[in-house]
C-alpha cells in the first residue's frame, strides 16, 4: 500500500520559506512523477507542480518564481520549497503520486495534508 | 490557465437518491477530465479517470460521462458516505486545473 506523508512547520512567519517534506512508503520515487496540491480553508485545489523521479520540474506560473521542488531518492522523499510566504500561501498542503498512465494526469494517491499557517 | 467551473455549488439530496454534477471546462479538453470526493478533513480520492472510466475500488454507483467541454458525474442510490465534496480536474494541459467543487448535503 502506497503511502504518503507530510512532514514540517506548521506555522511560518511572512516573507520567509515554507519548507515540507513528503515522506513516500510502499513505493518506490521513481519512475513516478510527484506533486505538491494545495487548498486554502474552506476553498478549492491548486496545483504546485510536479517533480519526475529524475528531477525534472514542472510549477504552476502563477508560483514559479517562489517554488522549489526536489527529491532526495537515497531517502525516497521529496520536498517543497516556497518562499517569500504572505497569509494567501496559508493552506493544507497535499503531496501526491501521478497515476500510471502515460496519457491521462490524474492523482492516485495523496498524503493525509498538512496545514501551513503564515503569521507573524 | 483552463478554467474548471462545476455546478450547482452545493446540492442537497436524500439517501438512495440520484443525482448529477456538472463540469463545464472553459476550453476543449477532450476526455481529459478526472473527478475526486473528499470528505471533511480529508485528502482528495480519486473516483473517475478520463472522464469515464472508474477507478479500482470505488462503487458502481459513480459513474463519469462527457467529452470536449462538459462532463457529468452522476451518483445513483446515495449511501450516507457518499455525502462529500466532488471536485473535477482537467489534465487536458498544464497547469493541472480543479473546479471549485460541488457540496452534497443531506436533505
Amino acid at each position: 500500500q502506497v503511502q504518503l506523508q507530510e512532514s514540517g512547520p506548521g506555522l511560518v512567519k511572512p516573507s520567509e520559506t515554507l519548507s515540507l517534506t513528503c515522506s513516500v512508503s510502499g513505493a518506490s520515487i521513481s519512475p513516478y512523477y510527484w506533486n505538491w496540491i494545495r487548498q486554502p480553508p474552506g476553498k478549492g485545489l491548486e496545483w504546485i507542480g510536479y517533480l519526475y523521479y529524475s528531477g525534472n520540474t514542472n510549477y504552476n506560473p502563477s508560483l514559479k518564481s517562489r517554488v522549489t521542488i526536489s527529491v532526495d531518492t537515497s531517502k525516497n522523499q521529496f520536498s517543497l520549497r516556497l518562499s517569500s510566504v504572505t497569509s494567501a500561501d496559508t493552506a493544507v498542503y497535499f503531496c501526491a503520486r501521478r497515476g500510471p498512465s502515460y496519457t491521462d494526469y490524474y492523482i492516485d494517491y495523496w498524503g493525509q495534508g498538512i496545514l501551513v499557517t503564515v503569521s507573524s | 490557465d483552463i478554467q474548471m467551473t462545476q455546478s450547482p455549488s452545493s446540492l442537497s439530496a436524500s439517501v438512495g437518491d440520484r443525482v448529477t454534477l456538472t463540469c463545464r471546462a472553459s476550453q476543449y479538453i477532450s476526455n481529459s477530465l478526472n473527478w475526486y470526493q473528499q470528505r471533511p478533513g480529508k485528502a482528495p480520492s480519486l473516483l473517475i479517470f478520463s472522464a469515464s472510466r472508474l477507478q479500482s475500488g470505488v462503487p458502481s454507483n459513480f459513474s463519469g460521462s462527457g467529452s470536449g467541454t462538459d462532463f457529468t458525474l452522476t451518483i445513483s442510490g446515495l449511501r450516507p458516505v457518499d455525502f462529500a465534496t466532488y471536485f473535477c480536474q482537467q489534465s487536458y494541459s498544464l497547469p493541472i486545473t480543479f473546479g471549485q467543487g460541488t457540496r452534497l448535503e443531506i436533505k
